[in-house]
């Protein structure tokens, strides 16, 4: 069962505009929901991360929305650049399972010159 | 940010042979790692939980005999691949926790090919 999914699978974006990733959950027990990054060959990094009680939170070019009621989050990369082209993963943690990560299934961006 | 290593970062080996992969918290002391497999194209799939100076706590459908995972100490966790077979080809990745318990960082990933 997929608890976190995330839309779209693929996405192209011109270098400048704005990308934008979604996820939805539906387990009410996440409390920590984090973004990875990943390029290919390489293991995912943290871009940034966002707890329940805040609805946004920014970080240079990237930032999350966080809408409680409709579990739903989402992250934004404004001014998009071809050096962001990489493979983004949504999570969400159970804070009672052992700090376990459930991933959502990923969005492959591309960023055109 | 914290920084996690794999050794190696790639493997090739026959089928039958057994392979260790090593995962270092380099700078922080980790008292629970994780070991993810990721097959081309899709998601990070949750093998196994390594707790130090327990065992380890194994996803369903994840053979424990097969993959053996030993946390001797907070900064390794080691994962091997007994009796390799050419379905276990795949890209592995440990993550690991710091001590505040929030952050997962991962490591840079160790590709195995089976022949």
């Amino acid at each position: 069962q997929q608890q976190v999914k995330q839309s779209p699978q693929s996405l192209i974006v011109q270098k400048g505009g704005i990308s934008i990733i979604n996820c939805a959950y539906e387990n009410t027990a996440f409390d920590y929901f984090p973004w990875y990054q990943q390029f290919p060959g390489k293991g995912p990094a943290l871009l940034i991360a966002i707890r329940p009680d805040v609805s946004e939170k920014k970080e240079g070019r990237f930032t999350i929305s966080f809408n409680k009621s409709a579990k739903q989050f989402s992250l934004h990369i404004m001014d998009s650049q071809p050096g962001d082209s990489a493979t983004y993963f949504c999570a969400a943690r159970l804070n009672n399972a052992g700090n376990m990560l459930t991933f959502g299934g990923g969005t492959r961006l591309m960023v055109k010159p | 940010g914290a920084v996690v290593s794999q050794h190696p970062s790639r493997v090739i080996c026959k089928s039958g042979t057994s392979v260790k992969i090593e995962c270092r918290s380099l700078d922080f002391q980790a008292t629970t790692m994780f070991w993810y497999r990721q097959f081309p194209k899709q998601s990070l799939m949750l093998m196994a939980t390594s707790n130090e100076g327990s065992k380890a706590t194994y996803e369903q459908g994840v053979e424990k005999d097969k993959f053996l995972i030993n946390h001797a100490s907070l900064t390794l966790s080691t994962l091997t691949v007994t009796s390799a077979h050419p379905e276990d080809s795949s890209f592995y990745i440990c993550s690991a926790i710091d001590l505040l318990g929030e952050t997962q960082y991962f490591g840079p990933g160790t590709r195995l090919l089976v022949l």
